[in-house]
């Protein structure tokens, strides 16, 4: 499962402030998930998106998926100091069942 | 709860003394995988098991054995650890490959 493409790998903004992250890919998905990861702690999911769906929506999440460009991005409104984390889209690959690929994650810092 | 149990969550070894890290997820899922992060480098999957009995190699097995023999439990074994094993271990479960997966607190590990 090759490293797929973050952008970018690391964003400073403060508190309050919108915070964009996108993914990119070469080949068919089914599907992508989006995870966050505090420092050095298990990652925990937080939305998945399927290929045939392009806006999902979880509280103050929202991702977009465009299959046409191959990419995906999360935006997290009205950020909190708490939203200081990696966060890490991860694909379903369409060519194999078997397949999922993690990118390089995006070290998101908010400032109080 | 549902969760991924991962034990112990820090070890330091010598080089060559074997150990077992363990992983039991009590969601009765099929899917389970270990990954291990390091700096720059992101998740990289070692092995991964579809059901009971059923285990394949990830990106990175050298070194690394497994085995799937409840549904409930998938422990990694090094045989003999070198310090290039040095890294943070995160076991992973989900009812599918590629739905919603659910990580461990993960285990750092030192090989002196």
């Amino acid at each position: 499962s090759q490293q797929g493409e973050e952008d970018p790998q690391a964003l400073s903004i403060q508190e309050g402030e919108n915070a964009t992250m996108n993914c990119s890919y070469k080949t068919s998905i089914n599907n992508l998930q989006w995870y966050r990861q505090n420092s050095g702690r298990g990652l925990v999911h937080l939305i998945l998106i399927r290929s045939n769906e392009r806006e999902k929506h979880s509280g103050r999440l929202r991702v977009t998926l465009d299959t046409s460009k191959k990419s995906s991005s999360l935006l997290i409104t009205a950020s909190r100091a708490a939203d200081t984390a990696s966060y890490f889209c991860v694909r379903g690959d369409g060519g194999s069942a078997r397949q999922l690929t993690f990118g390089s994650g995006t070290q998101l810092t908010v400032l109080p | 709860e549902a969760q991924v149990t991962q034990n112990p969550r820090y070890l330091i070894t010598v080089t060559g003394k074997k150990l077992t890290v363990t992983c039991s997820q009590n969601m009765n899922h099929e899917y389970m995988s270990w990954y291990r992060q390091d700096p720059g480098l992101g998740l990289r999957q070692i092995y991964y098991s579809m059901n009971v009995e059923v285990t394949d190699k990830g990106d990175v097995p050298e070194g690394y054995k497994v085995s799937r023999k409840e549904k409930r439990n998938f422990p990694l074994i090094l045989e003999s650890p070198s310090p290039n094993q040095t890294s943070l271990y995160f076991c992973a479960s989900s009812r599918r490959v590629q739905e919603t997966q659910y990580f461990g607190p993960g285990t750092r590990l030192l090989v002196l």
